[in-house]
């Protein structure tokens, strides 16, 4: 069974940083492509960008181009969403999702359960 | 980018009515690569459609989506009680992107 697991709610302050998580298991991580969606309180989706486990490829919305950094660690078949220096209007919750495919124009067929991110002074 | 418009915003039905969702795009979407999901409330959002008309793995025959280049629709006929949900459309072409979703509740 595919299943991803995410790491759980952070609380942090303005202008601190923060990495999270979300573990793979169920399939062969390095032949899919793993993304991040954030949902701000009460709105749509948005999609951030996504990370190819098998070489790192990495691909970002211009929207969140150089504001989050997404990264793996295929030993452990973890990715991972980080922020250097957070805003509040950072305060989401964040998903991760699999692409359905190798290839990376793909929809989403397996989501994780979200991480509640919350900046606050 | 392609911006993904949906409607409405709201869709107020009572149990066993068909809901149409609209969703409309600013430029064509390449090889109707259009998806919809489902999202109840405190969920993930689940995936539906793909395609523009695939159903995916799962997902029940009342579920059903259309169209092509910047028209698409997703329809349920005989809304069932957990049918009541969110629904976004997403291109996943080489910038993805969603839309801003449709909120199907009980009349």
């Amino acid at each position: 069974e595919v299943q991803l697991v995410q790491s759980g709610p952070e609380v942090r302050k303005p202008g601190e940083s923060l990495k999270i998580s979300c573990q793979g298991s169920g399939y062969k991580f390095t032949n899919y492509w793993i993304g991040w969606v954030r949902q701000m309180p009460g709105q749509g989706l948005e999609w951030m960008g996504i990370i190819f486990l098998g070489d790192s490829d990495t691909r970002y919305s211009p929207s969140f181009q150089g504001q989050v950094t997404i990264s793996a660690d295929t030993s452990i078949n973890t990715a991972y969403v980080q922020w250097s220096s957070l805003k509040a209007s950072d305060t989401a919750i964040y998903y991760c999702a699999r692409l359905s495919g190798s290839y990376r124009l793909n929809p989403f067929d397996y989501w994780g359960q979200g991480t509640l991110v919350t900046v606050s002074s | 980018e392609i911006v993904l418009t949906q409607s409405p915003g709201t869709l107020s039905l009572s149990p066993g009515e068909r809901a149409t969702l609209s969703c409309r795009a600013s430029q064509s979407v390449r090889s109707s690569h259009l998806a919809w999901y489902q999202q109840r409330p405190g969920q993930a959002p689940r995936l539906l459609i793909y395609g523009a008309s695939t159903r995916a793995t799962g997902i029940p025959d009342r579920f059903s989506g259309s169209g092509s280049g910047t028209d698409f629709t997703l329809t349920i006929n005989g809304l069932e009680p957990e049918d009541f949900a969110v629904y976004s459309c997403q291109q996943y072409g080489s910038s993805p992107t969603f839309g801003q979703g449709t909120k199907v509740e009980i009349k």
